[in-house]
């Protein structure tokens, strides 16, 4: 089976712009997660879709949002950019719906300048 | 609501050697589940071993081991004959039955092994 893939990997944006991330699961996975990772603030869960519907949020202003397809393809945008958003937003996959094994993607690298 | 500390921001081995390394953990859920999370240099987060809270008997895989206290609430990883692969951050995490898939990092300890 593919891994769980990312696009785009690398990515720059002026701040004040908005971005949209791509996230494909293994096959057969309904869980997405999605986690901001930063030398300052660590890995931060961002949030969780299960068969399209929004599970759990994590502590990020409205500026972070996400949706799931039914495909279970996922994407997050975050709008009006700002120079802290910049950091690796990393996908996993999950075929259950808690606390199993996730499978994480290769991320992607967002510089907000 | 979960915290996950690791206190050792760095660390390092010779090759074949063992080391432990060290998390504490709170929750407040009444099951939930721990795992030891690898980030090499590549940055591909990889699973490197599970533990259920509920089963007593600490996991095992190949020559990763835990040892999960429960009453202190800490959960450290064992790696037996270190190489050179090993070398990463190496992140602890925890996630509660009511928490869907949510996983609450700790801030990661780097692992360098050396030859």
């Amino acid at each position: 089976k593919a891994g769980v893939t990312q696009t785009p990997r690398y990515l720059i944006k002026t701040r004040g712009q908005q971005v949209t991330l791509s996230c494909s699961p293994i096959s057969g996975h309904r869980s997405v997660s999605w986690y901001q990772q930063t030398p300052g603030q660590g890995l931060q869960f961002l949030f969780e879709y299960f068969s399209e519907t929004q599970r759990n949020k994590g502590n990020f202003p409205g500026r972070f949002s996400g949706r799931q397809f039914s495909n279970s393809r996922s994407e997050m945008n975050v709008s009006t950019l700002e120079l802290g958003d910049s950091a690796l937003y990393l996908c996993a996959s999950s075929p259950h719906a808690a606390t199993d094994e996730q499978y994480f993607g290769p991320g992607t690298r967002l510089t907000v300048t | 609501a979960q915290t996950v500390t690791q206190s050792q921001p760095e660390m390092s081995v010779q090759e074949a050697e063992t080391v432990t390394l060290s998390c504490t953990y709170d929750t407040s859920e009444s099951n939930y589940y721990l795992f030891w999370y690898k980030q090499p240099p590549s940055r591909q987060m990889i699973l490197v071993i599970r533990q259920e809270a509920y089963k007593q008997q600490n996991a095992t895989e190949n020559r990763f081991s835990v040892n999960f206290q429960k009453a202190a609430k800490s959960f450290s990883l064992k790696i037996s004959d270190s190489q050179l692969g090993d070398t990463a951050m190496y992140f602890c995490a925890s996630s509660g039955n009511n928490a869907g898939n949510m996983l609450t990092f700790g801030g990661g300890t780097r692992l360098m092994v050396k030859p």
